[in-house]
């Protein structure tokens, strides 16, 4: 089957750093995105990672293990405007694109 | 246009009456995906059109459903005979080639059946 598991809900202090993990069983693999979402908005694009290892961009870095269906997101230096659900998406085989149902953000001053 | 647009943002409809929604992708993007999202819920796949290509309809939650798309332009989604279990955001995005590109989302339309 396919499947894509985040952590429901997490809360992190503003300056602090962040970690976000998604696990993913799928039919085949053909990229991971992480999106932000803020509540009542369209999600927007943060990161894409097809191969292994750690794409940085800004505050924002997206960890890849393609062996272990693991990505991670990693938000440093956490702003109020940080809170967000935070969703990870995975293109199987196909092309399709499955999506998890996302990680709610919490960031408290 | 510069971005994705959808019509209307807010529809809100009885019980077994149909319903159609639009969407405007970006100009030149060749893939368009529609989602579903309930409230606190992820994104749920729909359809995905690619240029020319038959589309993958594999998402479709039942016959009800059904989308169409003219081209590499404007698509809509139909949802026949609504029920109260339809209520959600749909939101479409487009991206230029195919799902390995971002995907450039909608505002999306808030759908209620009552």
């Amino acid at each position: 089957g396919q499947n894509i598991d985040q952590p429901t809900e997490m809360t992190a202090t503003e300056g602090a750093i962040v970690q976000i993990n998604c696990t993913y069983q799928t039919s085949g693999f053909n990229g991971l995105f992480w999106y932000q979402q803020h509540a009542g908005e369209a999600p927007t694009f943060l990161s894409y990672n097809v191969l292994d290892g750690l794409e940085e961009k800004g505050r924002f870095s997206s960890f890849l293990s393609r062996s272990k269906g693991y990505s991670y997101l990693l938000l440093k230096e956490l702003q109020m405007k940080d809170s967000a659900s935070y969703l990870c998406a995975v293109i199987q085989a196909g092309f399709k694109t499955i999506f998890g149902a996302g990680t709610r953000l919490f960031v408290k001053a | 246009g510069a971005g994705v647009s959808q019509s209307p943002s807010n529809k809100v409809t009885e019980k077994g009456k149909d319903v159609e929604l639009r969407c405007d992708p970006i100009s030149g993007h060749t893939a368009l995906y529609w989602y579903r999202q309930r409230l606190g819920q992820g994104l749920e796949f729909l359809i995905y059109f690619q240029g020319n290509s038959a589309p993958d309809k594999s998402g479709l939650p039942s016959d009800r459903f059904s989308a169409e798309r003219t081209g590499e332009s404007v698509s809509t989604l139909t949802i026949q005979r609504t029920q109260q279990e339809d209520s959600a955001v749909y939101l479409c995005a487009s991206s230029l080639l195919g799902p390995e590109e971002t995907q450039y989302f909608g505002p999306g339309t808030r759908l209620l059946v009552l």
